[in-house]
């Protein structure tokens, strides 16, 4: 069975300050990787995904994420972050030869302060 | 946008009651998917569709049945719906191409069970 772990579920950060919101994940075979991005009462929006190739990908607003298979680890990170970044993101994965649902993690509230 | 729509948006309701929540996609993707979503459990898949009436079970598929007539519309039902089901309920589609593996999601679709 595949899974997802967000160890935090509260980050706080000072806007213009790098951020970083850790996942990390446990699936049978190659990984697909992904972050999504949800703000008060709306949908999840994509963000990025890692599915194979080079391990830092690039996604919207400026994010990026760093695929570690060493440490089963899949890090979003911003170099300076905004106060307009604040919302709840998820880290999600599935088997490269499932049907296709992905597993979410319980995600974390991401909070950039003035 | 993906081109998904729920209905209903907001609904309350009383325990024991039959609750439909309903799904539309413009894309004509063969995936949809239902997910709810709660405080620190993240979004749970509870059924997904990979076809007109091909239908499988997610992880918490107790006390609720889907249908998929048509590849726009699935429909989720809560036969006799309890206060554990109140959730915000999610409904999605499966990226094809060079989206392969993302999901996109609706606006949501917020019930509570009294």
């Amino acid at each position: 069975a595949q899974s997802v772990a967000q160890p935090e579920d509260q980050v706080n950060v000072a806007e213009g300050n790098p951020l970083t919101v850790k996942c990390t994940y446990s699936v049978s075979g190659n990984p697909y990787l992904f972050w999504y991005v949800q703000y008060p009462n709306r949908g999840l929006q994509f963000l990025l995904k890692y599915i194979t190739g080079d391990n830092l990908v690039k996604g919207s607003y400026g994010f990026e994420a760093e695929f570690n298979k060493s440490q089963t680890s899949f890090h979003l990170k911003k170099p300076s972050a905004l106060v307009s970044d604040s919302a709840l993101y998820f880290c999600a994965v599935r088997d490269g030869g499932s049907a296709r649902q992905l597993t979410f993690g319980s995600g974390t509230q991401l909070t950039v302060l003035p | 946008d993906a081109g998904i729509t729920q209905s209903p948006r907001h609904k309350v309701t009383e325990t024991g009651t039959p609750v439909t929540l309903r799904c539309h996609q413009t894309e004509n993707h063969r995936y949809m998917y239902w997910y709810r979503q709660d405080p620190g459990h993240g979004l749970r898949l509870i059924h997904y569709s990979y076809g007109v009436k091909d239908t499988d079970k997610g992880e918490v598929s107790d006390g609720y049945s889907v249908s998929r007539s048509k590849t726009e519309d699935f429909l989720l039902t809560l036969e006799s719906a309890t206060s554990s089901q109140t959730s915000v309920y999610f409904c999605a589609i499966s990226g094809t191409g060079e989206n392969t593996g993302e999901l996109f999601f609706g606006e949501g679709s917020r019930l509570t069970v009294l």
